[in-house]
């Protein structure tokens, strides 16, 4: 079957501007992450979902950072005014959250902020 | 507080021979699993192994074993008869149960030197 979707593959954006990054999971998939990765660094996770709800949102940067999943499926991250601080790879994963259930990976979103 | 790892930012190894790749984490939970993913240029992460920390028997798949030292809370990936198709950064994570917030070390690249 389909894996994780993400789009777009690549985003250039001034700074300022606001951007949305897509991330369709696997289908049935109740649980979500998002992770960022900067240049040549390790991933640093963002925001979990279960179903609709973020029980863990403790990783978005500053109140710039949003997201939301809508119908247990679609989740959208919103930066605001973006920096060029926020330029990276955005990682969506989604996992079916049954005990040790690995998570499946799309191929990120490479966001340039110029 | 859980954190992970990774002492070596980059490892090289001849085609046809064997590496090791350290992973350390903390965690005070009883219950968690841990991984190893790998992210070529593509920048897909492919999970590689995973071993759930109640067995002591160390996860093995294929060219790709772990060694789990629970008490020393080490995790390290060995690579068997490394291929060229092996190079990429390679990614140590944990997962506590209940917490659902997998937390990732920085990464190692691996060469393989053909």
């Amino acid at each position: 079957g389909a894996g994780v979707s993400q789009s777009p593959s690549n985003k250039v954006t001034e700074k300022g501007k606001d951007v949305e990054l897509r991330c369709d999971p696997i289908s049935g998939h109740t649980a979500l992450y998002w992770y960022r990765q900067s240049l040549g660094q390790g991933l640093e996770f963002l925001i979990y979902f279960q179903g609709n709800s973020a029980p863990d949102k403790s990783g978005l940067p500053s109140d710039r950072f949003s997201a939301e999943r809508t119908g247990g499926s679609v989740s959208t991250l919103t930066i605001q005014r973006t920096q060029q601080e926020d330029s990276a790879v955005y990682l969506c994963a989604s996992s079916p959250t049954r005990r040790n259930s690995p998570l499946h990976f799309g191929n990120g979103t490479r966001l340039t902020v110029t | 507080a859980q954190t992970v790892t990774q002492s070596q930012p980059e490892m090289s190894v001849q085609e046809a021979e064997t590496v090791t790749l350290s992973c350390t984490y903390d965690t005070s939970e009883s219950d968690y699993y841990l991984f190893w993913y790998k992210q070529p240029p593509s920048r897909q992460m492919i999970l590689v192994i995973r071993q759930e920390a109640y067995k002591q028997q160390n996860a093995t798949e294929n060219r790709f074993s772990v060694n789990f030292q629970k008490a020393a809370k080490s995790f390290s990936l060995k690579i068997s008869d490394s291929q060229l198709g092996d190079a990429a950064m390679y990614f140590c994570g944990g997962l506590i149960q209940g917490a659902q917030k997998l937390v990732f070390g920085q990464g190692t690249r691996l060469t393989i030197n053909p």
